[in-house]
Parts: C-alpha cells; structure tokens; sequence
C-alpha cells in the first residue's frame, strides 16, 4: 500500500525558516518522481515544485513565487522527500501536501499545516 | 503552463440529479486529466484519472470522459455524500496545473 506521510508544519513568524518531511513507502522510491502541493485556506491546490529520481538526474523546479526561497530534495536511502522553506511569508500559509507521481496518477500525502503570522 | 478552466463554478443540484462538470484545457493534454474531489478539511481524493479511469473504491456513478483540450465529470445520479468541491488537474507536464474548482451543493 502506498504511503506518504507528511509532517513538520507549525506556526512561524514572517521571515523565518521551516523544513517539511514526507516519509514514503510503498513503491520503489528511488525511481519515483515527486512533488509538492500546496493549499491555502478557501483556495484551489496549487503546485509549487517536484524534484525527479536521481536516475533521471535529481533536477528541480519550482513555481515563480518560492523560486530561490523554496528547496526540494531527497534522500532515497531514508525514503524521505523534504520541501526547506526559507524567507516565509503570510501568502505562504497553506496545507502542505506531499505528492508522489506516477504517470497519470498521483499520490497524495495527509498534509501538513503551515501557517505565518506575526 | 497549462492552463484548466473550470465550468461552472459553482452547481446548485438535488439529489438523483445528473451532474456535469467541465474542464477545458489551454493545450492538448491528451487523457492526463485527473478528477478529485474534496471535502472540507480533507486532503483532495481522486475519483477518475487517465480522463476516464475510475479510481479503486470509486462509486460507478462518477464517469470520466474527453481528450485533447476538453473534458468532463459525471455523476450519473447525485448522493448526499457527493456534496463537496471538485478539482480537474492536468499531468501531461510541469507544471500539474488544477482547475480552479466547480464547488456542488444541496438545492
């Protein structure tokens, strides 16, 4: 059965930092290419950025608006995706979802809650 | 990126009624469209993928269908858990791009 767990979310203040996690088992991780979603309240999902299989060469993009904030990355010894959120801002306040994409389905995580405020 | 456009909005419906919700895409996408559903404080549930695929566990009654640039969402017969939000998302490439959502309520 396909899991992903999503967990690190927390109250934090504008500017500051947070590091989210997202434990995956299930499927062959190594090969899989990933991506994270995001929510924020009353609002559609909007995708911010995937990261592919270090096979396929580990590359990353990312939507305009966390480019250069935002980092995807993995470790596939732990089976882990992390999305590190620098320079936080209000607007980024959303339910944080791990995806795992496989072709014309994806996977979703529980979510992860992160809210800014000052 | 792709753009998906939602139609309609918003859809008032009674209970056994048929339901149809559209979804038209910027550029062809061939079948990568996946439908989702939601409901208030969930994580969005995909109900059919590959335009037409229903998702292990999905009732019969939502169906799938188009290809290319236009699609829709079926719910042959509206049930009282069927009262949610509704989401089409493109994965013919990166970015995934969502609809902006069609939200169905009790009339």
């Amino acid at each position: 059965e396909v899991q992903l767990v999503d967990s690190g979310g927390g109250l934090v203040k504008p500017g500051e930092s947070l590091s989210l996690s997202c434990a995956a088992s299930g499927f062959t991780f190594t090969n899989a290419w990933m991506s994270w979603v995001r929510q924020a309240p009353g609002k559609g999902p909007e995708w911010i950025g995937h990261i592919s299989s270090n096979p396929d060469g580990g590359t990353t993009d990312y939507i305009a608006s966390v480019k250069g904030r935002f980092t995807i990355s993995r470790d596939d010894s732990k089976t882990t995706l992390y999305l590190q959120m620098n320079s936080l801002k209000t607007e980024d306040t959303a339910m944080y979802y791990c995806i795992w994409n496989d072709g014309g389905l994806d996977y979703w995580g529980q979510g992860t809650l992160v809210t800014v405020s000052s | 990126d792709i753009q998906l456009t939602q139609s309609p909005s918003f859809l008032s419906a009674f209970v056994g009624d048929r339901v149809t919700i559209t979804c038209r895409a910027s550029q062809g996408i061939s079948s990568y469209l996946a439908w989702y559903q939601q409901k208030p404080g969930k994580a969005p549930k995909v109900l059919i993928y590959a335009a037409s695929t229903l998702q292990s566990g999905v009732p019969s009654r939502f169906s799938g269908s188009g290809s290319g640039t236009e699609f829709t969402l079926t719910i042959s017969s509206l049930q009282p858990e069927d009262f949610a939000t509704y989401y089409c998302q493109q994965l013919a490439s990166y970015p995934r791009t969502f609809g902006q959502g069609t939200k169905v309520e009790i009339k």
